[in-house]
Formats: structure tokens, sequence, C-alpha cells
């Protein structure tokens, strides 16, 4: 079963845009992980957020969780043709520690 | 510090027969978890390995079965293949158990049965 549900399924921008991507989940959870996947490769960690953190950082990825709201959204500010990728959030199911992960983001950024 | 090892990168199989994905972990790591990514179904989990012991699996046959060796390297096998199984595979590392750290994961092994 998908915990986490990513928002909107497929996403196209221009280059030096930024690109926002959301996550909602269902129940509790510990933490809440980022990735990138290029086409048919292996997935990249991006960030880790924790349920007591609200925001971070990482280059020019920006990621919030809202614990209230259930959801989470990763803004990536100017975005370049090589951030062209599927991305997912990946929650942990309260307690279990196994990330399950939504269907992703397709994001495009046109040169 | 090498990243995760998948091997073979890509695999042919004939339905009914069987398979068996190796992944090699990064130095360190004692948490190896395996998922399966289809088109239709995503990122599904498969089951997570921890110190050689099965800790959680996912909702998926018996057909797919894992084990984990002393030096974290883990082997995931599917027997009697079915079409259905065709899939990417990919394995997925991590310090302490999994979701507790950062999940470093492989480039897959493509998997596709005839």
């Amino acid at each position: 079963s998908q915990q986490g549900e990513e928002d909107p399924q497929a996403l196209s921008i221009q280059e030096g845009e930024n690109a926002t991507m959301n996550c909602s989940y269902k129940t509790s959870i510990n933490n809440l992980q980022w990735y990138r996947q290029n086409s048919g490769r292996g997935l990249v960690h991006l960030i880790l957020i924790r349920s007591n953190e609200r925001e971070k950082h990482s280059g020019r990825l920006r990621v919030t969780l809202d614990t209230s709201k259930k959801s989470s959204s990763l803004l990536i500010t100017a975005s370049r043709a090589a951030d062209t990728a599927s991305y997912f959030c990946a929650t942990d199911e309260g307690g279990s520690y196994i990330p399950t992960f939504g269907r992703g983001t397709s994001l495009i950024v046109h040169p | 510090k090498a990243g995760v090892t998948q091997t073979p990168r890509y695999l042919i199989k004939t339905r009914g027969q069987q398979v068996t994905l190796s992944c090699s972990p990064i130095s360190g790591h004692r948490s190896v978890s395996w998922y399966q990514q289809t088109p239709g179904q995503g990122l599904q989990f498969l089951f997570e390995y921890f110190s050689e012991t099965q800790r959680n699996k996912g909702n998926f046959p018996g057909r797919f079965s894992g084990r984990q060796f002393s030096n974290s390297r883990s082997e995931m096998n599917v027997s009697t293949l079915e079409l259905g199984d065709s899939a990417l595979y990919l394995c997925a590392s991590s310090l302490e158990r999994q979701g507790g750290t950062e999940a470093f994961f492989g480039q897959g092994t493509r998997l596709t049965v005839v």
C-alpha cells in the first residue's frame, strides 16, 4: 500500500523556474525522505526530515513538513535541465521503520 | 567509499525459472532492503534484513525470498517466475534500521520474464 502520495503526478517547467512537489501521507511517521530517480536507474537520496523538524535545506532544495496536515513539500529553486527526473517521497509507517514510497512526481525541466 | 552494488544489471528469464539477485551494501551498513518497481504498482517493499535476520516483510508471495550473509551482502531469490515479475529490483542499504537513517540505493537489476 502507498503511504506517501505525491502531487502533481507530472510537472513541466522551464529552466530557471522553481518546482514544487507535494507529498501527503495517512498515518503518523517518524521521518520522511525525498528521493530522485533518473530514468530506469536507482534512487538517489535527497533529504531526510524527522517528524520534529519543520524545514530543511540542502543546496537548491527546500523541504517542509507539516505533521498536522500530514504533508510535505519539496521545492527545487532555479531548476536545471539536469533536475529532470522522478521524485519520490518515502515515509515510515509509524513504528515499523519501513519506508513506503508514493508513485512519484515526474519533473521535466526544459532548457 | 563504494556505493551499493547490485548484480547483475540486466537479466532475461523464462517463465517457470528461478532467479537470484545479489546486493552488496555500503561497507558498515547492516540493513538491506529490497524493493520491486513496476510502472503499474510503483515501488513496493519486499523485505528488510538486518544483521542476517529478516526484520520486515512486504506483501509478496512466498516465491520471493531472501537472505543476508555475515558480511551484510544480501541475495534475493524468486522461484517459478511469472510474467508479472518483470520489474526493476532495487536494493537499499542503511547504517541502522531502514527508515531511521538515509537509505542508499543501488542501480537496480532489470528483470525481464518472457
